[in-house]
């Protein structure tokens, strides 16, 4: 039973315009929630975080939203470019980390 | 700068056989985790380890094995392999009990047939 889901398995969006990539999870204990990004045969790479007490973190382009009421998270890169294509991967941590299944993103230019 | 560092990138193994997969990490995290990656189904936690000496077991332990007698360094043992074994394994490294950013191995990947 995944505890984090991501349940858009793919997104496609134009160069320049907003990405916004979802998550849910179904654990109230997890109390810190992280983005990561991978690319074909790496490892993923870290992104972006946001604590339980907080709802909403920003980074450059990169914002991250959290509505702990609806057990939602949601990444937003603005504006998007063709080097933001990858694999996004929600992540959620109580005690260890648990992973979504991961959003494939392509912004075509 | 190695960061984490993972052994073999690439393994054919046969039904029944055993290996060791091998994490190492020099930045002295005290968190250490394994990680297998399926299609549609993400990054799933095996066996994940908060300091020497203390392992335990994530969302799909079975059939693996782990310990962890070093800071640096976190084997991932499968005993006897299986087809469904097949995957894409990943090692990672965090400074605190799976909170703040955790690093990556570039990745095993074990087929098993």
């Amino acid at each position: 039973d995944q505890q984090v889901k991501q349940n858009s398995p793919s997104l496609s969006v134009q160069e320049g315009r907003i990405s916004i990539l979802n998550c849910d999870y179904t654990n109230s204990m997890f109390d810190y929630f992280l983005w990561y990004k991978k690319y074909p045969a790496e490892g993923p790479t870290f992104l972006i975080s946001i604590s339980s007490i907080k709802d909403k973190n920003e980074d450059g382009r990169f914002t991250v939203f959290l509505n702990k009421s609806a057990k939602h998270l949601s990444l937003h890169i603005v504006p998007s470019q063709p080097g933001d294509s990858a694999v996004y991967f929600c992540a959620a941590t109580y005690n260890d980390m648990r992973f979504g299944a991961g959003t494939r993103l392509t912004v075509k230019p | 700068n190695a960061g984490v560092t993972q052994t073999p990138k690439f393994q054919v193994l046969k039904t029944g056989q055993s290996m060791t997969l091998q994490c190492a990490q020099d930045m002295n995290h005290e968190y250490m985790s394994w990680y297998r990656q399926d299609p549609g189904m993400g990054l799933r936690l095996i066996h994940y380890s908060v300091g020497a000496g203390i392992t335990d077991q994530g969302e799909v332990p079975n059939g693996y094995n782990v310990s962890r007698s070093t800071t640096e360094d976190f084997p991932l043992r499968l005993l006897s392999a299986a087809p469904s074994q097949t995957s894409v394994y990943f090692c990672a490294s965090s400074l605190w009990t799976g909170k703040g950013e955790a690093f990556f191995g570039q990745g095993t990947r074990l087929t098993v047939v």
